[in-house]
């Protein structure tokens, strides 16, 4: 079955980095896209970004310009997403999902969410 | 960026009634609106996409409906498991969510 299964929670200090796994399996990666999603605690839903893992080209949220890469390893049907800077409003549940591959399109399946806890 | 604004915030239903969430985006979205459940702990699942069409295994009381900047997501029968909290999010121009509707038992 398709399946995204991302790494374990990460706990930081105030301006270090975190990056995040996101494994996928079942289906042709490359002829998809993954997002991430964030969700502070008791908060909604907030689109990150994108990237195409049949090019590797992205697109990110405005507010988190400069600060998250995403990337992708073709070889292993592995997406990455690195948030530096970190922050505590940084602090939320962050999702994978796997999308359309030019960017556009629902979300399905999502990842079970790495919690990144930001604390000094 | 499109603005998604859901209401109610809160909806109370009793199960085997009938729940009705809203959404609308600030600029026409065509038919490119998704619904997706999510329960404590979990992460959210997809529900309905093009603003109508049932993802996979989900049942028939879900139905959605709308298009432009005015959608509905409808539960015909609420039942146990329906108690969560919904979210809509268009990908006409690139993705952003509604804030939520907790649907909660009455």
């Amino acid at each position: 079955q398709v399946q995204l299964v991302q790494s374990g929670a990460e706990v930081k200090k105030p301006g270090a980095s975190v990056k995040v796994s996101c494994k996928a399996s079942g289906y042709t990666f490359t002829s998809y896209g993954i997002s991430w999603v964030r969700q502070a605690p008791g908060q909604g839903l907030e689109w990150m970004g994108w990237i195409s893992a049949y090019n590797g080209n992205t697109n990110y949220a405005q507010k988190l310009q400069g600060r998250v890469t995403m990337t992708t390893d073709t070889s292993t049907s592995t997406a990455y997403m690195e948030l530096r800077s970190l922050r505590s409003d940084d602090t939320a549940v962050y999702y994978c999902a796997r999308g359309g591959v030019v960017g556009l399109g629902w979300f399905d399946p999502w990842g079970q969410g790495t919690l990144v806890t930001v604390s000094s | 960026e499109i603005v998604m604004t859901q209401s109610p915030a809160t909806l109370s239903v009793s199960p085997g009634e009938r729940a009705t969430l809203s959404c609308r985006a600030s600029q026409s979205v065509s038919s490119n609106l998704a619904w997706y459940q999510q329960k404590p702990g979990q992460a959210p699942r997809l529900l309905i996409y093009g603003a109508s069409t049932r993802a996979t295994g989900i049942p028939a009381r879900f139905s959605g409906s709308g298009s432009g900047t005015e959608f509905t997501l409808t539960i015909s029968s609420l039942q146990s498991e329906d108690f969560a909290v919904y979210y809509c999010q268009q990908y006409n121009n690139w993705q952003t969510f509604g804030q939520g509707t907790k649907v909660e038992i009455k």
